[in-house]
């Protein structure tokens, strides 16, 4: 069984600038979250999709959006970056999504810094 | 929204018990959870209540009280590898189900 997975690992970005980060979610598993965690703070959560739907969104601005492809792996995108947004991004798949979601499993996450 | 209040950090001997406190409030509630963090690693589930009472896992307990809005991780017979930060999270019904985190605690295990 492959867990979740993340990439980059690490990447380097300019204010304004934008980027995209990838994850695969586990095997079976349709619903995937993403969260961003400063240091030395829990995670936050951005957004969560299921079955290529937005299924609920924190308190996160529009230049924070996603995808979910039918392969259920996820995207998360933002646009003119700030160096606020140096973080580590995390993303969690879980296998069923709404009442029945229980375990999040959680990739490596990408640590962004915005410089 | 919610509000989740946990220790900054703790210190403990190998070997004792640590016990991690946890207070939410929140309109929805639909389980707690508490995870595992060692640096620069990804969260790793430990832990998940619902009812009130204790869940016991090995050498790690969690505790809940929804009517106190509390809930604690217990760590017994504490090794070296523990050394981490401990999460607590709260999933609300009314937010989509979504997780809300507290800071976490840094426990740092010393020999």
């Amino acid at each position: 069984e492959t867990g979740v997975t993340q990439s980059p690992t690490h990447l380097i970005k300019t204010r304004g600038q934008q980027v995209t980060l990838r994850c695969s979610s586990q095997s079976g598993h349709n619903t995937v979250s993403w969260y961003q965690q400063a240091l030395g703070q829990g995670p936050q959560f951005i957004f969560q999709y299921y079955r290529e739907e937005e299924n609920g969104r924190g308190n996160f601005p529009p230049r924070f959006s996603g995808l979910q492809f039918p392969n259920y792996s996820s995207e998360l995108n933002v646009n003119a970056l700030e160096l606020d947004d140096s973080a580590l991004y995390l993303c969690a798949s879980s296998p069923v999504g709404g009442e029945n979601s229980y375990e999040q499993y959680f990739g490596p996450g990408t640590r962004l810094t915005v410089t | 929204g919610q509000n989740i209040d946990q220790p900054t950090e703790m210190t403990a001997t190998e070997g004792a018990i640590v016990q991690i406190n946890c207070t939410y409030q929140t309109s929805g509630f639909n389980g707690l959870f508490w995870y595992q963090q060692h640096a620069g690693e990804a969260p790793t589930f430990l832990s998940y209540n619902v009812l009130d009472g204790l869940e016991e896992k090995g050498r790690f307990s969690s505790f809940l009280s929804r009517s106190k809005g509390y809930s604690y991780l217990l760590l017994k017979e504490l090794q070296m590898k523990d050394s981490a930060s401990y999460l607590c999270a709260v999933r609300d019904r009314t937010a989509g189900n979504k997780l809300t985190f507290g800071g976490g605690t840094r426990v740092l295990v010393k020999p």
